[in-house]
């Protein structure tokens, strides 16, 4: 069964900091490779997607870091304010099939 | 445009009881997704329906089942409810299935507390 594993579980990082959250998927031809926020009380939302020919996205103070040889890619928010509190999900698009997501880091910014 | 509206938002059960979940997809999307969130689980997939066939299920009992209308909207029925069975259910839609950009537009979600 194809899947993605997200690390770490939850994450403390102070207001300005940097928050690093992680992914790795298994040996498969993934298409896309997406982010999503998720706020207390509410669905998750679509935060910034990558494709695999591309090694970086940024949008605003969110980056997306992508490794095809590792299997890795990684979500970066750069000076991470407490609005950012939130718990974020990587996914993977499998080609046909549907979406695959990682187990979900919740993430809170101490301002 | 409107989101995916979810009804109803709470309810609380008892354990054996039946429930009956509604999910109305953003216009013009065929594909709708049910998932339940749990703090422990994160994302559990439970199944998909395109143009109101199922596509996918996930691995979860014969005791949770769904179905899509011909105008999308897509219910799922959890029969004989478990302790166990608490949980947010969450319902996606999109024009794929988010095969071709990876975007899934969630509803805020059903809060199931089965007692």
């Amino acid at each position: 069964q194809q899947q993605v594993k997200q690390s770490p579980q939850s994450l403390i990082v102070q207001k300005g900091g940097i928050s690093i959250i992680n992914c790795a998927y298994e040996n498969t031809a993934f298409d896309y490779f997406p982010w999503y926020q998720q706020f207390p009380g509410k669905g998750p939302a679509l935060l910034i997607a990558i494709r695999p020919d591309v090694s970086e996205k940024k949008e605003g103070r969110f980056t997306i870091s992508f490794n095809k040889s590792a299997k890795q890619f990684s979500l970066h928010i750069m000076d991470s304010q407490p609005g950012d509190s939130a718990t974020y999900f990587c996914a993977a698009v499998p080609g046909a099939q549907k979406l695959v997501f990682g187990q979900g880091t919740r993430l809170t910014i101490n301002p | 445009k409107a989101g995916v509206t979810q009804t109803p938002r709470y309810l609380i059960k008892t354990r054996g009881q039946q429930v009956t979940l509604s999910c109305s997809p953003i216009s013009g999307h065929r594909s709708v997704s049910w998932y339940q969130q749990t703090p422990g689980q994160g994302l559990q997939f439970l199944f998909e329906y395109f143009s109101e066939t199922q596509r996918n299920k996930g691995n979860f009992p014969g005791r949770f089942s769904g179905r899509q209308f011909s105008n999308s909207r897509s219910e799922m029925n959890v029969s004989t409810l478990e302790l166990g069975d608490s949980a947010l259910y969450l319902c996606a839609s999109s024009l794929l299935g988010g095969r071709d950009t990876g975007e899934l537009f969630f509803g805020e979600g059903s809060r199931l507390t089965v007692l």
